[in-house]
């Protein structure tokens, strides 16, 4: 089955760059998607098949896809982008095809 | 504006039922599935299943399959999410979300369920 793993938490000053990565034996030939959970507030795509940013995504937010590894990348961190991130595949080679990681906390000290 | 709005937070007893719903806005559910997302206070999302409102046709993660009931009624465009017999450990936000091309690209406010006797 398909385990996407990632870190419990990722911390940065602001100005800097947070990479939060994603990984998983079945990711290869998938895309991977990236939420945004700030507290009390429901989950935003922030990007999508690996490296597409949806609209109203500040240019800040930036994917990458290397064999079983994803990342999500946040530069020039902002103290609102502090919330939990999580990826997604779908993986149709399981029971379950929809699969979120574990989610990273981003704390922007 | 697009959005799916959700019903708002219930409280129940072990063992009732219970139907919560997502509509969507500015949109119609027709041509996306709609999945259900459950996250249990303090912890992470678990993809629950989804159901394609053209036909009501379903996939339940094993995790749900038998626990829950999805449904959806076109003429409204709306989603619902079943319950006949609640459990305490059914307590836990739920999410409704468009899905577009396997991913998630627009979601519910999240609907709370709290069981307790």
């Amino acid at each position: 089955s398909s385990v996407l793993t990632q870190p419990p938490s990722v911390s940065v000053a602001p100005g800097q760059t947070a990479r939060i990565t994603c990984g998983g034996n079945n990711i290869v030939s998938k895309g991977v998607h990236w939420y945004q959970e700030k507290p009390g507030q429901a989950p935003v795509m922030v990007v999508y098949d690996d490296n597409d940013r949806p609209s109203g995504i500040p240019e800040r937010f930036s994917g990458s896809h290397s064999g079983d590894t994803a990342t999500l990348t946040i530069s020039r961190v902002e103290a609102e982008d502090e919330a939990a991130y999580y990826c997604q595949v779908w993986d149709t080679t399981t029971d379950h095809p929809g699969v979120f990681g574990g989610g990273t906390k981003l704390t922007v000290l | 504006e697009v959005q799916l709005v959700q019903s708002g937070a219930e409280v129940k007893k072990p063992g009732e039922s219970l139907s919560i719903s997502c509509k969507g806005s500015g949109f119609t559910l027709i041509g996306y599935w709609i999945t259900w997302v459950r996250q249990i206070p303090g912890k992470g999302l678990e993809w629950m299943g989804r159901i394609d409102p053209a036909d009501s046709y379903c996939d339940y993660s094993p995790s749900f399959q038998g626990q829950v009931t999805f449904s959806a009624d076109k003429s409204t465009s709306t989603a619902y999410l079943h319950w006949t017999s609640l459990k305490a450990s059914d307590t836990a936000k739920y999410y409704c979300a468009r899905t577009f091309n396997d991913a998630f690209d627009l979601w519910g406010q999240g609907t709370m369920v709290t069981v307790s006797s």
